[in-house]
């Protein structure tokens, strides 16, 4: 079965440092996502990115963040520079219809020290 | 973001059916009513979506009540691997079919 794949499964770097996470959706999939989820805590929506542009984005997406589809088939989110309380996981997820189910990637564990 | 309401944790046996209740009485003539789950430690994962008719897929069948305030997601034989947190979402066009997810409800599956 197709996956979401999101590279690296953890990243620990340090505040103030800018990081890059990767994610390859599934290849026929139009709709593409970044979310969330702080330990312990429900899973929030980041941003959606339809037809190589930004289709919404969260109070949470703010200049620190953007999204990149550089190639066709991967799907980036990079933090500028981090803060403690992006100490999360994140997960890409994508889908075929915007209606549809989604898939998601099994997230990077990224912990900023 | 239309909302749903689910009991925060349920607890079935293996090999049981398992019906999980979710409540949406503000639900739009739009709107889809979709099942995720999560296990620990990992992503969620799509159970299946429905708009008005019942769905059955290999993973699970929705139930959608006549009215769709209300919809029921059933396991039909649960195994332990069905020990999850179960997420009903509502996804709209006028939100780009974003899904928010709520706290959901933590299922249990005794052996």
């Amino acid at each position: 079965e197709p996956e979401v794949t999101q590279t690296p499964s953890h990243q620990v770097t340090q505040m103030g440092q800018e990081v890059i996470l990767r994610c390859v959706p599934i290849s026929n999939h139009l709709y593409f996502y970044w979310y969330r989820q702080i330990l312990g805590q429900k899973v929030e929506f980041l941003v959606s990115f339809y037809n190589n542009e930004i289709s919404e984005k969260s109070e949470i997406f703010d200049d620190q963040f953007s999204v990149e589809r550089p190639d066709g088939s991967n799907f980036t989110l990079k933090i500028r520079s981090t803060k403690l309380e992006d100490s999360a996981m994140y997960f890409c997820a994508s889908t075929v219809l915007a209606w549809g189910g989604y898939t998601f990637g099994s997230g990077t564990r990224l912990t900023v020290v | 973001d239309a909302k749903t309401t689910q009991p925060n944790s349920m607890e079935s046996n293996e090999e049981e059916p398992v019906h999980l209740p979710c409540n949406h009485s503000t639900i739009s003539g739009t709107d889809y009513i979709h099942w995720y789950r999560q296990l620990p430690s990992q992503g969620p994962e799509y159970v299946i979506h429905g708009l008005t008719s019942n769905v059955n897929n290999r993973m699970a069948s929705l139930a959608i009540a006549e009215d769709r305030k209300s919809s029921t997601l059933i396991l039909h034989r649960a195994t332990l691997r069905d020990a999850a947190v179960y997420y009903c979402i509502l996804s709209d066009g006028g939100s780009n079919y974003k899904l928010t997810f709520g706290k959901g409800t933590l299922l249990t599956v005794n052996p």
